[in-house]
């Protein structure tokens, strides 16, 4: 079926040091993509989102990028802080898929940073 | 607090006893989600509402469960005579239309 996924189950990096979180999507109906960060014991915290008519967007420390010709998307987070430590979904919204308008999520990437 | 608030956060219950989740969504949200979550992996889509209108169910919403959104305000999900399977974590979240869609801490079931 068509789902959402991740490239990489986990991430380690150094404090400090720039993250960058892919995923593969392959729903070409997909027109909205959301980032989300998980913490142990919590509810996906929104980060960032982007729709299909955009190729980048930039928040506080993040950017997505989405590249619709090879159906990927990336996170990017600058300057990784040990806060930053969770596990991170990218979410698709297809139009008309088999979920309705309700989000598809991905397994997740754990992002560890040491300090 | 004016975030997606859902109750209970915890429930342990004995296998084929009935559960009932309540989910409170932000207030001006129109749109309300549920999904099912299992350790190490991400939420999957169950049902959905739109206003009181229940939209669509996943394949995974078996005879078993049931949701309402009575008022279009907040929603249940009932799950009758539970299954040690049906032990993970249930999330709601709701939204304005398509727009982002903010997440409540879920409620843990533990079926035993």
């Amino acid at each position: 079926g068509e789902s959402v996924g991740l490239h990489l189950p986990t991430l380690s990096v150094q404090e400090g040091d720039n993250s960058i979180i892919n995923c593969a999507y392959s729903n070409s109906a997909s027109d909205y993509f959301i980032w989300y960060k998980q913490e142990s014991g919590k509810g996906p915290q929104f980060i960032i989102d982007i729709r299909s008519n955009m190729d980048k967007r930039q928040g506080q420390r993040v950017t997505v990028l989405l590249n619709k010709t090879v159906k990927h998307l990336s996170l990017q987070i600058a300057a990784t802080q040990p806060g930053d430590s969770a596990v991170y979904f990218c979410a698709e919204n297809p139009r008309g898929g088999q979920a309705g308008t309700a989000l598809i999520f991905g397994k997740g990437t754990t992002l560890s940073v040491s300090s | 607090d004016t975030g997606v608030s859902q109750d209970p956060r915890h429930k342990i219950t004995k296998r084929g006893q009935n559960v009932t989740f309540r989910c409170d969504p932000i207030s001006e949200h129109n749109r309300l989600y549920w999904y099912r979550q299992t350790l190490g992996q991400g939420p999957e889509f169950l049902t959905y509402f739109q206003n009181e209108a229940q939209l669509e169910k996943s394949r995974l919403l078996s005879d078993r469960f049931s949701a309402e959104r009575p008022k279009g305000s907040f929603s249940t999900l009932e799950i009758q005579r539970t299954e040690q399977g049906d032990s993970a974590m249930y999330l709601c979240a709701s939204s304005r239309g398509r727009g982002e869609a903010f997440f409540g801490q879920g409620t843990r079931l533990t079926v035993v």
